[in-house]
């Protein structure tokens, strides 16, 4: 399977800042996705992150607080920006590889963000 | 995405099987059925999948009825590094989570 990480891996922002999570596969993978898992909740989809084209994004979620870059087949960021502590959560990283087991996603560590 | 149901939580013996059970009686005839499981705040794990057949691997096996309304995973010896919680999706395009199922393998 894809081996997906992760930066940081945790981070600990002031309310109104921005931070860029990083993702990083170690082979070229054509769908990303990004997850949202606030505490003791299960994981929400943020958005689809296709690269050539612009991210998707679930109701609820809008480009102007998570913007999405996918700059190659291997590498994408989300950044949460104007950050609330409402955004404290675990921010999930995922791929779709179609190699060994096909159309199944793998998940990196996740980015555990608390907002003061 | 096809809606899953799935108990709260259960509890299981160490060294006995573990069986969890996944309604999703709205299944399409195109969808998959995924198991994931997350331990404590780390990135969700696959597990196993299966369109109609049962399907067995190193981790567990997965049993879904005829009809496909519903699903069994199976942890044949849980472990107390089985505890966790268990996600039954059905996968259209992409992995939707619902609740899932806090297994606790007990001593």
């Amino acid at each position: 399977s894809a081996v997906i990480s992760q930066k940081p891996s945790r981070d600990i922002c002031q309310r109104g800042t921005s931070l860029t999570i990083q993702c990083q596969v170690d082979s070229q993978v054509t769908m990303m996705f990004w997850y949202r898992q606030q505490p003791g909740q299960s994981l929400t989809l943020i958005a689809t992150a296709n690269q050539g084209s612009e991210a998707t994004y679930e109701s609820g979620f809008v480009i102007d607080k998570f913007p999405i870059s996918r700059p190659n087949l291997t590498f994408s960021t989300l950044t949460v920006s104007n950050m609330s502590p409402e955004d404290s959560s675990i921010y999930l990283c995922s791929v779709e590889d179609l190699g060994r087991v096909r159309e199944t996603q793998y998940f990196g560590p996740g980015t555990r963000l608390l907002v003061l | 995405d096809a809606k899953t149901t799935q108990p709260t939580s259960m509890d299981c013996a160490e060294g006995r099987a573990a069986n969890l059970p996944c309604n999703h009686s709205t299944i399409s005839g195109n969808e998959y059925v995924y198991w994931y499981r997350q331990i404590h705040s780390q990135g969700p794990q696959y597990i196993i999948h299966g369109l109609k057949n049962n399907e067995t691997n190193e981790m567990a096996s997965l049993i879904i009825t005829e009809d496909r309304k519903s699903s069994t995973l199976i942890l044949p010896h849980a472990t107390l590094r089985d505890t966790a919680v268990y996600y039954c999706i059905v996968k259209a395009v992409d992995m939707r989570f619902g609740a899932g199922t806090r297994l606790t393998v007990k001593p």
